[in-house]
């Protein structure tokens, strides 16, 4: 595609439930990060993926929060037990290699009432 | 200390003004520095990407690198209201894939 994907652009969830954040990277780019937003800060880093495997997911908050790319394309967050806290925009980003600059999509805007 | 500090303003100047904005670090690991733009409800998007310290042109668009003080800058020239947004400064370790941002200047060029 054009660019990065993000699906849903908006979520609103209760405290407790299970929520999927999708993201379609820009075709051929190998590497794939999330990032958290809060509200009046910069992104910060949750884990990279470089093909299928998280090579890299030591910014997850907590065991609450798993994703997975299992063919090495689109890439799903997923977080267990949301809690009010995790009310954030999460940002995915991809990029051709080690180093590259990141493409990011428009986020997933997380509401946990 | 958070390792990149940048002041989140807001910051507002007329139309056709020179903009400055800045990011000190802490982190002298530092090698990869990156200007990223921000409209509302939008993701990041990539202005300038510099290794090394001194400057980069591009347009209207100039970033400064100074490893020797930790000190990045992203100036603009004849601000337009268009380049109303928030600017985030970001930063990387060589080998390292996690990208430090600062937490964004919001930037308003009026009319």
């Amino acid at each position: 595609g054009a660019g990065v994907s993000q699906t849903p652009s908006n979520k609103v969830t209760e405290k407790g439930k299970y929520v999927e954040l999708r993201c379609d990277p820009i075709s051929g780019h190998t590497a794939l990060y999330w990032y958290r937003q809060s509200l009046g800060q910069g992104p910060e880093f949750l884990i990279y993926f470089q093909g299928t495997g998280a090579a890299d997911d030591s910014g997850l908050p907590n065991d609450r929060f798993f994703a997975v790319r299992p063919e090495g394309s689109v890439s799903t967050l997923k977080i267990q037990r949301t809690e009010r806290g995790d009310s954030a925009v999460y940002l995915c980003a991809s990029g051709t290699n080690q180093g590259s600059p990141l493409h990011f999509g428009n986020g997933t805007r997380l509401t946990v009432t | 200390q958070k390792e990149v500090e940048q002041d989140p303003g807001p910051l507002s100047v007329p139309e056709g003004a020179i903009v400055s904005l800045n990011c000190t670090y802490s982190n002298s690991a530092f090698q990869y520095f990156m200007w990223y733009r921000q409209y509302s409800r939008k993701g990041p998007e990539l202005l300038m990407y510099t290794y090394s310290s001194g400057n980069k042109e591009d347009g209207r668009f100039t970033a400064q690198v100074d490893k020797s003080s930790k000190y990045i800058s992203l100036f603009i020239r004849d601000s337009q209201p268009s380049d109303s947004a928030t600017y985030l400064c970001a930063m990387y370790v060589g080998g390292s894939e996690k990208l430090v941002f600062g937490k964004g200047t919001k930037l308003t060029v009026n009319p």
